[in-house]
């Protein structure tokens, strides 16, 4: 399998500039989740989805913030417009829901700067 | 308000030696607890779990403790070697559902 894939690795923006961040889940797991990484306040939980249903979205910063996850294989975050305090890593991780262990795998993330 | 707390200090050691990472958490009633790992550049990956009713939990030269009463975990990497040099992470869930909750991590370097 080839993991959670994540695009683009790297994404340099201006502000103003709308910005989408694109994941797919591992074949066959029906959780995902968007999780943004910062030095000052770590990895923070954005919004999960359980089979392409949004269950919690308390983590969305701002209604600048979106999400959607059309289908089983693929997932969206979308940011528009960019700030300069978009600027983080952004990881997205699949899960499969009925697992009793809840590992979360996850991809390789993407490198946002808005300047 | 809830917190996870790792040392925010990097930990550094010399090779052979045990490290070992501390994650406190507070006003979480967590049903299991995980340790990633996160190398630079990388997504954190998954190295143990453990759940509310184990005290320890061992793999290879890895173990992990859980006490619910002093609301803390110990990762414990014995034998360390400059390849576990990482970033290492706790993360608590707490059953209803599959959200987890994860501390801000702290750096490990293991020295020659």
């Amino acid at each position: 399998d080839a993991g959670v894939i994540q695009s683009p690795r790297h994404e340099v923006t201006e502000m103003g500039q709308e910005v989408t961040l694109r994941c797919k889940p591992i074949s066959g797991h029906n959780s995902l989740f968007w999780y943004r990484q910062t030095m000052m306040r770590g990895l923070e939980l954005l919004i999960y989805f359980n089979n392409n249903v949004p269950i919690d979205d308390s983590g969305m910063p701002e209604d600048r913030f979106s999400a959607k996850m059309p289908n089983a294989s693929f997932s969206t975050l979308k940011i528009q417009p960019s700030e300069p305090r978009d600027s983080a890593v952004y990881f997205c991780a699949s899960t499969a829901v009925r697992s009793d262990k809840n590992i979360q795998y996850f991809g390789a993330g993407t490198r946002l700067s808005v300047l | 308000s809830q917190k996870i707390e790792q040392n925010s200090e990097a930990l550094n050691i010399q090779e052979g030696k045990t490290a070992t990472l501390t994650c406190n958490y507070t006003n979480y009633s967590p049903a299991y607890l995980q340790w990633y790992r996160q190398d630079p550049g990388r997504g954190p990956v998954f190295l143990l779990l453990i759940r509310e009713n184990e005290k320890e939990k061992r793999k290879e030269r890895l173990k992990v403790t859980f006490d619910t009463t002093l609301k803390q975990s110990l990762f414990h990497i014995t034998a360390s070697q400059p390849a576990d040099s990482a970033t290492y992470l706790c993360a608590l869930g707490t059953g209803g559902g599959n959200k987890l909750t994860f501390g801000t991590g702290t750096q490990l370097k293991v020295e020659l």
